[in-house]
């Protein structure tokens, strides 16, 4: 099945640094989500985008919805430890439910 | 509320056996959905559902069955397990006007 390429598949950073993560793909949507995911639990929503070139925060994370529709760029700043986990995108077309998911990109935090 | 619920936490299967994946949600969602995630990859769409006796099926679907009779409950069923099925098999459901997903703690399933 179709998924989203997801970069950096995984990483370390210091804690305090920046982090950025992106999510491509061939199609174009209309809803983008990022979502993280604890080990042993389902994945959490983090910010959803609706349009071409919207900027969204929440707290220390930033997502935008890149303006081709087929790319989408998550930020997190001054990370700490419990940003470790794993981040995916996920992004629909109009007028349906069917999401497709990222392949996730790992995040480590080194104290 | 409880929010998203799914039993077991855990399974282990024998090849051939049948079973249901129990999942509820009792924040009147109208969309339910079923995913099955598999080491190193993303969530895969099995099945949804946008309301009761309405479902539809995603990527993944062949080897599970699917009904919605309530608006609460969302069993997934294998008919006839085998070993590619062993994954984990996580719920999600939302408002219909909010993509936005509210996922299950997942179910670990094991076929020998």
């Amino acid at each position: 099945g179709q998924q989203l390429n997801q970069s950096p598949q995984s990483m370390f950073i210091q804690e305090g640094e920046d982090v950025s993560m992106n999510c491509t793909s061939s199609s174009i949507f209309n809803t983008w989500l990022w979502y993280k995911q604890d080990p042993g639990e389902g994945p959490v929503l983090l910010i959803a985008l609706y349009k071409a070139g919207e900027l969204t925060s929440n707290g220390r994370l930033t997502a935008q919805f890149g303006i081709t529709r087929k790319d989408s760029f998550l930020n997190i700043s001054a990370s700490i430890p419990s940003d470790v986990g794993i981040y995916f995108c996920a992004g629909s077309t109009s007028g349906t439910y069917k999401y497709i998911f990222g392949t996730g990109t790992r995040l480590k935090v080194l104290a | 509320n409880a929010g998203v619920t799914q039993t077991p936490k855990f399974q282990v299967l024998k090849t051939g056996q049948s079973m249901t994946l129990q999942c509820a949600q009792d924040m009147n969602h109208e969309y339910m959905s079923w995913y099955r995630q598999d080491p190193g990859m993303g969530l895969r769409l099995i099945h949804y559902s946008v309301g009761a006796g309405i479902t539809d099926q995603g990527e993944v679907p062949n080897g599970y069955n699917v009904s919605r009779s309530t608006t609460e409950d969302f069993p997934l069923r294998l008919l006839s397990a085998a070993p590619s099925q062993t994954s984990v098999y996580f719920c999600a459901s939302s408002p219909r006007a909010d993509p936005g997903q509210f996922f299950g703690p997942g179910t670990r399933l094991t076929v020998l």
